[in-house]
């Protein structure tokens, strides 16, 4: 069966720095990995895949994720974060039904 | 341009009274999912449709609960009779192409509250 893990319930980072929200998964075959973003009372807004190629993906507001096979990772991250990146963050993979982890609350101060 | 539409957006209802909600899918997505998130379980996956034909409706957790997509435009995702421990936001997504590989987009959800 597959699973994803998001390893930090909350992560904490100072305006202007990087951010890494991390994932890791198992899954058998070919993975395909997702992140999303979810706001408070809003539905999840998707922000990148991967499912083959580039290992760095890079997607909406700034964010790119990168996938390591050999550690079965796939971590979010920003090179520099904002306040307004302060959210929810969701990994999904999909070997067949989509398996959501169970999230991460960013928190960027200013 | 429109988003996936969902109403209502808050249903708050006696156990055992039927719940009835409600999807709009973005225009010209053929595909559409019914998900539930609870802070217990987190986000699951309920039933997905392709082209209005269900597929996959492994994640319905009973008999009470039933989806329909009488067209492309519209889905419902029913319970009845309905139980306290349903109680949860129910997000509707829809995709464009089949299966589960494409990007979702999710409306806003319903928060249902079952006393």
């Amino acid at each position: 069966a597959q699973s994803v893990a998001q390893p930090e319930d909350q992560v904490n980072v100072a305006e202007g720095n990087p951010l890494t929200v991390k994932c890791t998964y198992s899954v058998s075959g070919n993975p395909y990995l997702f992140w999303y973003v979810q706001y408070p009372n809003r539905g999840l807004q998707f922000l990148l895949k991967y499912i083959t190629g580039d290992n760095l993906v890079k997607g909406s507001y700034g964010f790119e994720a990168e996938f390591n096979k050999s550690q079965t990772s796939f971590h979010l991250k920003k090179p520099s974060a904002l306040v307004s990146d302060s959210a929810l963050y969701f990994c999904a993979v999909r070997g067949g039904r989509p398996t959501f982890g169970r999230g991460t609350s960013l928190i960027v101060h200013p | 341009d429109a988003g996936v539409i969902q109403s209502p957006r808050h249903e708050v209802t006696e156990m055992g009274q039927e719940v009835t909600l409600r999807c709009k899918p973005i225009s010209g997505h053929n595909s559409l999912f019914w998900y539930r998130q609870t802070m217990m379980r987190g986000l699951e996956l309920l039933i997905y449709f392709n082209n209005n034909v269900p597929i996959d409706d492994s994640g319905m957790p009973e008999d009470r609960f039933s989806a329909k997509m009488p067209n492309a435009s519209f889905s419902t995702l029913k319970i009845q009779p309905s139980e306290p421990r349903d109680s949860a936001v129910y997000f509707c997504a829809s995709s464009l192409g089949g299966g589960y590989n494409q990007p979702q987009h999710f409306g806003d959800g319903t928060r249902l509250s079952i006393l």
